[in-house]
């Protein structure tokens, strides 16, 4: 079946750092994949996607590549700050017969000033 | 443009009581979907409404829980009798036909 796995946080990081969030996912065909963060208090907010193989996602100094290969989509960031602390939820749809979307667990990254 | 909205924010009941949540969508959307995130584990589907059709109520976990959407437009989702393990947060989210899915601020429901 399909699902989505999560690297396990929380991830503590310092403000410039670094990020890598990793996503990897088990979906027969071709799914659109996603990163949805959720800042605290609010919802979920789209951060980026990819509808094919080989695509780049990209918003707000973030990317993610769709990797057909490793069957991957992970998440950087080349300097984090501290108004990215959130909670990151990497997710696929399907190629077909639903709409419905799968989640990964979340990943809490944390960024000290 | 009004994004995802859901009411309410947050909900504490007791153990056997009924609670709604209601979620109204993008104006012009008509998916809706609802899932729902317990315990800080996944996000899970519970269902899909097309219009006012259940296009996909696969997620849904027992009788328990009664989801509608009358006339097409803001949907509702009942628990009744609510137990200990429906605690969590449910999001609400809508789309165009096979389009992004955006999702509401959630409700967090607590169940003692």
């Amino acid at each position: 079946g399909n699902s989505v796995t999560q690297m396990e946080g929380p991830v503590t990081l310092s403000e410039e750092a670094f990020l890598t969030i990793n996503c990897t996912y088990t979906a027969t065909g071709y799914p659109s994949l996603f990163w949805y963060v959720q800042y605290p208090g609010e919802g979920l907010q789209l951060l980026l996607k990819a509808t094919k193989a080989d695509d780049k996602g990209s918003n707000k100094g973030f990317e993610a590549t769709y990797r057909k290969e490793t069957t991957s989509f992970h998440l950087e960031k080349g300097s984090v700050q501290v108004s990215d602390s959130a909670v990151y939820f990497c997710a696929l749809r399907p190629t077909s017969g639903t709409y419905k979307y799968i989640f990964g667990t979340g990943t809490r990254l944390k960024v000290l000033a | 443009e009004a994004g995802v909205t859901q009411f309410p924010s947050h909900s504490v009941i007791e153990k056997g009581q009924t609670v709604t949540l209601r979620c109204d969508p993008i104006s012009g959307h008509d998916n809706l979907y609802w899932y729902r995130r317990v315990m800080g584990k996944e996000i899970k589907f519970l269902l899909h409404f097309v219009k006012e059709s259940k296009q996909d109520e696969s997620g849904m976990p027992n009788n328990r829980f009664l989801a509608e959407r009358t006339g097409g437009t803001y949907s509702t989702l009942k628990v009744q009798p609510a137990e200990l393990e429906d605690s969590g947060v449910y999001f609400c989210a809508s789309s165009q036909v096979t389009d992004t899915q955006y999702f509401g601020p959630g409700t967090r429901l607590t169940v003692l």
